[in-house]
């Protein structure tokens, strides 16, 4: 089975605080994204990455940047934490062939307070 | 912009319905399709991915893809208390940076003992 493991499930910052959110998967697989999810607003796509150390810009960038330094693992990182970055955030991964199922993970809730 | 859009619902069906979920998709170089299923407070799980137009079925689900009228359904026969979650519609673009999901907003399905 596929496993993509978010480590910090629950998570409660001040506002300005420099938050991580970390994610690892076990399948060997070159895509994997960072989304948040809001309610009315759906699944909002933050970065995604193909490859080690490359990233692209999703449709939320704003606000956030990733870092890639191995193939399993893809951090999320808020710069200056600030209360509309209250949300659930979840990581995804895939296999890099188009068309590839993505998994999720469980997801980190974050409250910036 | 791509766009994914679905009827929030609630949809709500008894016990032993079929539930059909409908999903329009704007982008006509979409080519692959995805139903994901996500409970309250949890992450979204896949059920069913459908590349080609017709019908593809498993189990007592049944995805519908209709690539000239963008459309594209999922079908869920003897519905069951435990089927009450919100289903994900999403379209993945062959084309391009084609690693990316785009999701509507998903449905709300309730089903009544």
């Amino acid at each position: 089975d596929v496993k993509v493991t978010q480590s910090s499930r629950y998570l409660v910052k001040r506002t300005g605080e420099k938050v991580f959110l970390e994610c690892v998967q076990d399948m060997d697989h070159e895509n994997m994204f960072w989304y948040r999810q809001d309610p009315g607003l759906g699944l909002r796509l933050i970065y995604f990455s193909y490859d080690v150390k490359m990233k692209e810009k999703g449709d939320i960038p704003e606000g956030y940047s990733v870092s890639r330094e191995k193939k399993e693992r893809f951090s999320l990182i808020l710069e200056s934490a600030s209360t509309n970055q209250t949300s659930m955030y979840l990581c995804a991964s895939s296999y890099r062939s188009s068309g590839n199922t993505i998994y999720f993970g469980e997801g980190s809730w974050l409250t910036v307070v | 912009q791509k766009e994914v859009e679905q009827n929030s619902g609630p949809l709500s069906v008894p016990e032993g319905a079929i539930a059909s979920l409908n999903c329009t998709y704007s982008d006509r170089g979409s080519q692959s399709f995805f139903w994901y299923r996500q409970y309250s407070g949890k992450s979204p799980e896949l059920i069913m991915f459908i590349y080609s137009n017709g019908d593809k079925e498993d189990g007592r689900f049944t995805a519908q893809l209709n690539k000239a009228s963008q459309y594209v359904s999922l079908l869920i026969r003897d519905s069951q208390p435990s089927d009450s979650a919100t289903y994900l519609c999403a379209v993945n673009d062959a084309r391009g940076s084609n690693y990316k999901l785009t999701f509507g907003k998903g449905t709300l399905l309730t089903v009544n003992p």
